[in-house]
Formats: C-alpha cells, structure tokens, sequence
C-alpha cells in the first residue's frame, strides 16, 4: 500500500460547482497534513495546512480524519482558476527533526466554463 | 521578500553524465529540502539539511546522488553518473526552522537525460 494516495482525476466541474476529494494515509504515527497546488510546469504551493478540527480558507475547506486515515478538500463556488494539480502531503515527523513531507500524486482539477 | 533560487532552469545531458544543481534559500532559512518530482507524480524527498547538517537522507540513492550545504546557506545537489529514469524537476524548498512550517518551493530544475 502507498504511504500517500490521490485519485489522480482528472475531476472535470463545471464553474460555481462545489468539489471534493479526499486523500488516504498509510502511517498512523503522521503528524501533519497539507494541501498544495500545483499549477502545469510550476512549483507546488502551500494551499492549507489542515488540523484536526478542520479549517476554512474562504471557498477552501479542509478536514482530517485519523480514524480512517485521509483528508478532504472541499472547494465551493469553483473558479476558471481553481484549474490545478491539488497535492496531499503527509508529515511524519521523524526522529531528529526530520519533517520532509511524503506527497501524493496529486489529483487533477478541470474547471469548465 | 526574494523566494528559493535555483537554477540552472533546464538542463540536458547524456546517460552517465555528471550534473549540478544550485539552490539558494530564502534569506534566513534553516532548513532546506530537496525533492525529486518525476512526471506524473508528487514530489519525492531527497534530503533535508538543517543549517549545513543532514537531518534526513534516507531517500537519496547515494551510490549516484550527493548534496551539500557547507555554509549553512546555499546548496548543491550533483548526480553522478546520471541514468535515464533521473529525468525529472528537482525542487529545492526550504522553511524558517524544523517543525511543520511552512516550506517554499523554487520553480525547479528541469533535467532531461536522453
């Protein structure tokens, strides 16, 4: 079983749709979670960290679930510009600082006009 | 604020060739990471360094792959020598300090091995 796993889409969604997907984790001793986005040929960037009660940035809501081991983006009210590669990744936390991070493959999103 | 540099951008080499890679972190930041992104996947960790000591490489083929950060500062990543299957982005990322901070990516070196 991979440590971090994405459906890798792509999801099309036509604009103003709300979207989700979730991304599963194999190590239960994981510490923290993220989302990135990845635009084609660009580096990822930090969309949210995600906590254990679960945060909200504007359309952006992300949630974790220890229990079954995954994490979930939801994205309201989708733009033209939501169109992205969204990155799960995993934290570890290794012995001796080492927090590296264990990404997924990323899923693909398509907004369509 | 100036982001992680890299460079160079874009590099095409031979199999069994030699390559280098520069990194130049954000202004004061201590920990350092280099990732191999291959396409079609997520980034893969190499190694972290915190200031110029390696804290973690245990996912770095050193029969080919070296990296070091001597002055804490600036880092390098060499392969040596390369293959085919190393044809990837490497990313360097760096963050403030050890612990769940936020890290920041540069925009990558893209090698291509023919």
């Amino acid at each position: 079983r991979k440590e971090v796993e994405q459906d890798p889409g792509p999801f099309n969604v036509p604009e103003g749709a709300t979207v989700a997907f979730n991304c599963t984790y194999s190590n239960s001793a994981s510490q923290s979670f993220f989302w990135y986005r990845q635009d084609c040929r660009k580096e990822p960037k930090l969309l949210m960290s995600v906590y254990s009660s679960g945060n909200e940035d504007g359309r952006f809501t992300a949630q974790l679930n220890r229990a079954s081991q995954y994490i979930s983006l939801l994205i309201r009210d989708s733009k033209l510009s939501d169109s992205a590669t969204y990155l799960c990744a995993v934290n570890l936390g290794g012995g001796g600082g080492a927090d590296g991070l264990t990404f997924g493959k990323g899923t693909h999103l398509i907004i369509q006009p | 604020e100036a982001g992680v540099a890299q460079s160079p951008r874009y590099k095409i080499i031979e199999k069994r060739q030699s390559v280098a890679f520069w990194c130049n972190p954000i202004s004061g930041h201590a920990t350092l990471y280099w990732y191999q992104q291959i396409l079609g996947q997520g980034p893969k960790l190499l190694i972290q360094f915190q200031n110029n000591g390696v804290v973690d490489d245990s996912q770095l083929p050193k029969d080919r792959f070296s990296a070091e950060r001597l002055k804490g500062v600036d880092s390098t990543l060499k392969i040596q020598p390369a293959k085919l299957e190393d044809s990837a982005v490497y990313l360097c990322a760096s963050s403030e300090q050890q612990g769940y901070t936020e890290a920041f990516f540069g925009q990558g070196t893209r090698l291509t091995v023919v």
